[in-house]
């Protein structure tokens, strides 16, 4: 149990565009996820936390209009990277949390993000 | 904010051998440590956690101890594999309204010599 997807692994896009990412809670509902970022050999930064149905929360630094955070559904958050540039490439990986009680994160696979 | 502190930043063992890898924090408030290994390419999986009313939780060959006074906590990997080499994060958390946010160690590189 407790399996988390992200959708793609990989999206390389051009300099401009804006670029989609997928995370899906497989076999639970999760009340909570979160986004972090990670730097080659680094630790993960945390970028926004999003509750089903509110507006996320994002740390300090993030810029909330380069990137999107919805909640929409309790399997599913999207982070949307809008008008991507080189310094956007990164390891983009999302976790979820049930919210029942406990405080386990369960994270998805990632997503290699490229801009060219 | 809390602060976490993950040391060494890399370590190599000789398969069979132990391996210790030890974390500091700076909130007393923190009640959830959880330890993540990493694999190139992939997401943080969660090999074990230990909550602040218990002092040490055993799961086959990985152990973690905690020591709530001093603030640090430790992950104990014995008879090391060529597989256990990864990169393993520390976390810690406290409740924050009906989520948990986490604050991560820096990562230890592990390298088991076969």
């Amino acid at each position: 149990g407790a399996v988390v997807s992200q959708h793609p692994s990989r999206v390389i896009c051009k300099s401009g565009t804006s670029v989609k990412i997928e995370c899906r809670s497989l076999d639970f509902q999760a009340t909570t996820m979160f986004w972090y970022r990670q730097f080659p050999k680094q630790s993960l930064m945390l970028m926004a936390t999003s509750n089903e149905g509110s507006k996320a929360t994002y740390e300090q630094g993030v810029e909330k209009d380069k990137f999107l955070i919805n909640h929409a559904s309790l399997t599913l958050s999207t982070l949307t990277v809008t008008s991507a540039h080189p310094e956007d490439s990164s390891f983009y990986i999302c976790s979820a949390s049930s919210g029942l009680g406990v405080n386990e994160q369960f994270f998805g696979p990632g997503t290699r993000l490229t801009v060219l | 904010g809390e602060n976490v502190e993950q040391h060494p930043s890399t370590l190599s063992v000789q398969e069979g051998d132990s391996a210790v890898i030890k974390c500091t924090y700076s909130d007393s408030a923190s009640n959830y440590f959880p330890w993540y290994k990493q694999e190139l390419g992939k997401g943080p999986q969660l090999i074990i956690d230990i909550r602040s009313n218990v002092g040490e939780k055993k799961d086959q060959r990985i152990a973690v101890t905690l020591n709530k006074t001093a603030k640090h906590f430790s992950l104990h990997i014995t008879e090391t594999q060529p597989e256990d080499s990864a990169v393993y994060f520390c976390a810690a958390s406290m409740a924050l309204y009906n989520f948990n946010k986490f604050y991560f160690g820096s990562g230890t590189k592990l390298n088991v010599k076969p």
